[in-house]
């Protein structure tokens, strides 16, 4: 019973182009969301977050955007750029359930030059 | 200067042997967590501390068990290993949690690719 599914496990995009990362959720008490970027051998870091308060939260090249009719977040990377291509995971929390986070299974990015 | 440390990074054992990962944070956070990435990449939560206490313990069989002997340490021990239990385990923390925010904002460590045989 996955809570947050990414269902694209890979994208490929040119670099300078738009990348689009996808993630839905069925939890509707779902409040915070955040992205994290994964390379090889390292652990996750956080990228960019999302109040359920909030339809978009803008960072640099980085853009979440929320649905939350449709409990679908995105991650737009724009322009893509070569040291983008890495493992995206998309996560979720809800105060009222102790606020750990759900992760996603990830989608791996890799941003051709 | 590594924040989240966790050795070893690799791991190949035995079916039924005892085996512990270390983990230590020099980021003076209050909270550290386990997390298990299975083979199907789902980064899933196994246990959470702050400060020495166990706040989150999710259905993990009891032959994982987690000591704190100090906040900047969570290490992971487990007993009698199974085939089942080869993962990624990944350790993290995050500052204290203010009462009512739910914005965890984890720092993580590189992962231990435990491998059992």
């Amino acid at each position: 019973d996955q809570q947050v599914k990414q269902n694209s496990p890979s994208l490929s995009v040119q670099e300078g182009r738009i990348s689009i990362l996808n993630c839905d959720y069925t939890n509707s008490m779902f409040d915070y969301f955040l992205w994290y970027k994964k390379y090889p051998a390292e652990g996750p870091t956080f990228l960019i977050s999302i109040s359920s308060i909030k339809d978009k939260n803008e960072d640099g090249r980085f853009t979440v955007f929320l649905n939350k009719s449709a409990k679908h977040l995105s991650l737009h990377i724009v322009p893509s750029q070569p040291g983008d291509s890495a493992v995206y995971f998309c996560a979720a929390s809800a105060n009222n359930q102790g606020g750990k986070l759900i992760f996603g299974q990830g989608t791996e990015l890799s941003v051709k030059p | 200067d590594t924040a989240v440390s966790q050795t070893p990074k690799y791991l190949v054992t035995q079916m039924g042997n005892d085996k512990s990962i270390k983990c230590e944070q020099n980021l003076g956070h209050d909270t550290m967590y386990w997390y298990k990435q299975d083979s199907k990449k789902f980064l899933k939560i196994m246990f959470s501390y702050n400060n020495k206490e166990l706040i989150i313990n999710e259905t993990v069989p009891n032959r994982f068990s987690p000591k704190s002997p100090d906040k900047a340490h969570l290490n992971l021990h487990i007993n009698s290993l199974e085939l089942g239990d080869s993962a990624v385990y990944f350790c993290a923390s995050s500052p204290q949690r203010r009462q009512g925010l739910a914005n965890e904002k984890l720092f993580f460590g590189s992962g231990t690719q435990l491998s059992v045989l």
